[in-house]
């Protein structure tokens, strides 16, 4: 069974600096990534995916990600903060070939403070 | 394009009532998927339509739940009766599905289900 640890329930970054947001999978085969954010009173919005190919994943938003087979790990990262990011992290993993049944981590909180 | 849409956006119900959530996929997606996030808890996978099949209902809880989709279009969810742990964020997200190749969920904004 796959399972997703996202460390930090809430993250808290000034405005400008680095955002560094914690996703560890558990998976027997390396499985598809995804980082979605949800923004308040909105639906989840795909940030970005890694399924095969180049581990390091640009996503929206000056976004990106570094799928690291040997940690097990999908670090979320931006170099500089904008209070607009403020909203919540989410990252999942589905089965290696499919983008279906989605298992998500409990999410990351993240305050931009001006 | 229009996005996903789920009805209604809360609903408050008291415990043994019954209350139905429906979830408009975007015009031309096969699959459609429901899932429910308890209060600070993940997001879990209910269940995964392709068109009007259940192609895989595993996540679903008990059989206080019924989940269809006649036609293939929009999807209900049933819940009677609902019971106090059925309280949390109902998600319905749907996605293309070419030739077996599956493409990106896109996530409605939810429906906030308050059991009392």
């Amino acid at each position: 069974a796959q399972s997703v640890t996202q460390l930090g329930s809430h993250v808290s970054v000034s405005e400008g600096a680095l955002v560094l947001l914690r996703c560890n999978y558990s998976s027997s085969v390396p499985p598809y990534l995804f980082w979605y954010v949800q923004y308040p009173n909105q639906g989840l919005q795909l940030l970005l995916k890694y399924t095969t190919g180049a581990t390091l994943v640009k996503g929206i938003n000056g976004f990106e990600a570094e799928f690291k087979k040997s940690e097990t790990s999908f670090h979320l990262t931006k170099p500089s903060a904008h209070m607009s990011d403020a909203a919540e992290y989410f990252c999942a993993v589905s089965p290696s070939g499919s983008a279906r049944q989605l298992t998500f981590g409990s999410g990351t909180q993240l305050t931009v403070l001006p | 394009e229009a996005g996903v849409t789920q009805f209604p956006s809360h609903s408050v119900i008291e415990k043994g009532q019954t209350v139905t959530l429906r979830c408009d996929p975007i015009s031309g997606h096969d699959n459609l998927y429901w899932y429910r996030r308890v209060m600070g808890k993940e997001i879990k996978f209910l269940l995964h339509f392709v068109k009007e099949s259940k192609q895989d209902e595993s996540g679903m809880p008990n059989n206080r739940f019924l989940a269809e989709r006649t036609g293939g279009t929009y999807s209900t969810l049933k819940v009677q009766p609902a019971e106090l742990e059925d309280s949390g964020v109902y998600f319905c997200a749907s996605s293309h599905d070419l030739g077996g190749i599956d493409y990106e969920q896109y996530f409605g904004p939810g429906t906030r289900l308050t059991v009392t």
